[in-house]
């Protein structure tokens, strides 16, 4: 069984400071790693895919970079906003030998939450 | 685009009944997942449809199963329903998989009481 952790479970962050969570995963068959930003009733929106080591992704206040041979990526967010607040999810997707996959594997999520 | 939609947004079942739930992909994705998420949980993968066909499956029993049109629209159901498979199962739609990205609809609530 593949576990993909996320840290922390959850976290308040005064508006306007920055702050980072992780997430960690198997090296072993690992194919790409998926972050979600998700908002209470709303469907999870994709922020980044990242497939390389050291590959780094940047949307607006929000980047992310990725360890493969160590198993871990993070998630950074600039100047915390209000509308930031939400749970941000990442997933893995693992390929073996032969083609086989078993769809994404994710995380138990990171609740952020931006106090004003 | 109206994106990935699910239906219904919400339902209550009794344990031992039959439910099936519906997802239209976004326009030009022809593979569907679904998931489960239960409470305090991450997503947890139960299969994947390509081309009418279930393409890979996740640690999931016989009473999940599933079908995919040729419109690639798809539906999950679940036979004898029990209170632990109260959770949100959601659909993920992608060009023929997930692992460059994915889609996915708001979800289904279900409760079995």
């Amino acid at each position: 069984i593949l576990n993909v952790e996320q840290s922390p479970q959850s976290l308040h962050v005064q508006e306007g400071d920055s702050t980072n969570f992780t997430c960690s995963f198997p090296s072993s068959n690992f194919y790409a790693l998926h972050w979600y930003r998700w908002e209470t009733a709303k469907s999870p929106e994709a922020l980044f895919v990242m497939t390389l080591n050291g590959d780094e992704k940047k949307k607006g206040r929000i980047s992310a970079t990725l360890n493969t041979k160590e198993g871990y990526s993070y998630l950074y967010i600039k100047g915390s906003q209000p509308e930031d607040s939400a749970t941000y999810l990442c997933a893995s997707f693992f390929m073996y030998s032969g083609g086989g996959a078993d769809g994404l594997t994710f995380g138990k999520g990171t609740h952020l939450i931006i106090q004003p | 685009d109206a994106g990935v939609t699910q239906s219904p947004t919400h339902l209550i079942k009794t344990r031992g009944q039959q439910v099936t739930l519906r997802c239209s992909p976004k326009s030009g994705h022809d593979t569907v997942s679904w998931y489960q998420q239960a409470l305090g949980q991450g997503p947890q993968f139960i299969f994947q449809y390509y081309e009418e066909e279930e393409r890979q499956r996740g640690n999931f029993p016989d009473r999940f199963s599933g079908h995919q049109f040729p419109n690639y629209s798809s539906e999950l159901n679940v036979n004898a329903l029990l209170l632990g498979d109260s959770a949100l199962y959601l659909c993920a739609s992608s060009q023929t998989g997930p692992q460059l990205g994915a889609f996915f609809g708001q979800g289904t609530r279900l409760t079995v009481v």
